[in-house]
């Protein structure tokens, strides 16, 4: 089966620009979470959603928003991009029912957003 | 503010030995715990949850979890030198579904 996926792997961009990044989840997973993680850090999270519905919010400037699509793929759309806007962009998959199990996190490979 | 702390290290291992990464907590009515392997350039692998005191096995991984003392705790047996990368303690908070994690400990495994 195929695990989390995303795209794209890599991307610049210059400040002030927009980015859509996009995230589909493994198989039968409901939930997608984005965390943003830069060098030396663990992962900050950015976004939960569960059955299109947003679950959660970190401590992200209304810049970052995202949205979960009716086959439980999302996007995180980051605006006005600042230098520190630079980092790996994390999409998790979960299952997202009400079991400690259900909450277990499974990362995809990232996209690396480097904003020049 | 709720945290997640770890010793960012270098843990240097030797090859076969135990390495034994800590982690502790902020908040005593947290649920579930997870450990996360992360090799450079890579993105995180969940390879163990825990979400009761005591230990639990998993081949050569074993977590310890110690609510009380809000400590959690992975041991690797037999290092490896494949083991080498940074681990990642994470916790789920009461009341919340997210992630937060530690900055991670990065582990050398030396041959």
């Amino acid at each position: 089966d195929a695990g989390v996926t995303q795209s794209p792997t890599h991307l610049i961009k210059t400040r002030g620009q927009h980015v859509t990044l996009r995230c589909s989840p493994i198989s039968g997973h409901k939930s997608v979470s984005w965390y943003q993680q830069v060098l030396g850090q663990g992962p900050q999270f950015i976004f939960q959603y569960y059955e299109k519905e947003e679950r959660g919010r970190g401590n992200f400037p209304d810049r970052f928003s995202a949205r979960q699509f009716p086959n439980y793929s999302s996007e995180l759309n980051v605006n006005a991009l600042l230098l520190g806007d630079s980092a790996l962009y994390l999409c998790a998959s979960s299952w997202g029912g009400g079991t400690a199990r259900s909450n277990e996190q499974f990362f995809g490979p990232g996209t690396r957003l480097t904003v020049l | 503010q709720k945290e997640v702390e770890q010793n960012s290290g270098p843990l240097s291992v030797p090859e076969g030995a135990i390495a034994s990464l800590n982690c502790t907590y902020s908040d005593r009515g947290s649920q579930s715990f997870f450990w996360y392997r992360q090799y450079s350039g890579k993105s995180p692998e969940l390879i163990m949850s825990i979400y009761s005191n005591g230990d639990k096995e998993d081949g050569r991984f074993t977590a310890q979890l110690n609510k009380a003392s809000q400590y959690v705790s992975l041991l690797i047996r037999d290092s490896q030198p494949s083991d080498s990368a940074t681990y990642l303690c994470a916790v789920i908070y009461t009341g919340r579904r997210a992630l937060t994690f530690g900055s991670g400990t990065r582990l050398q495994v030396q041959p």
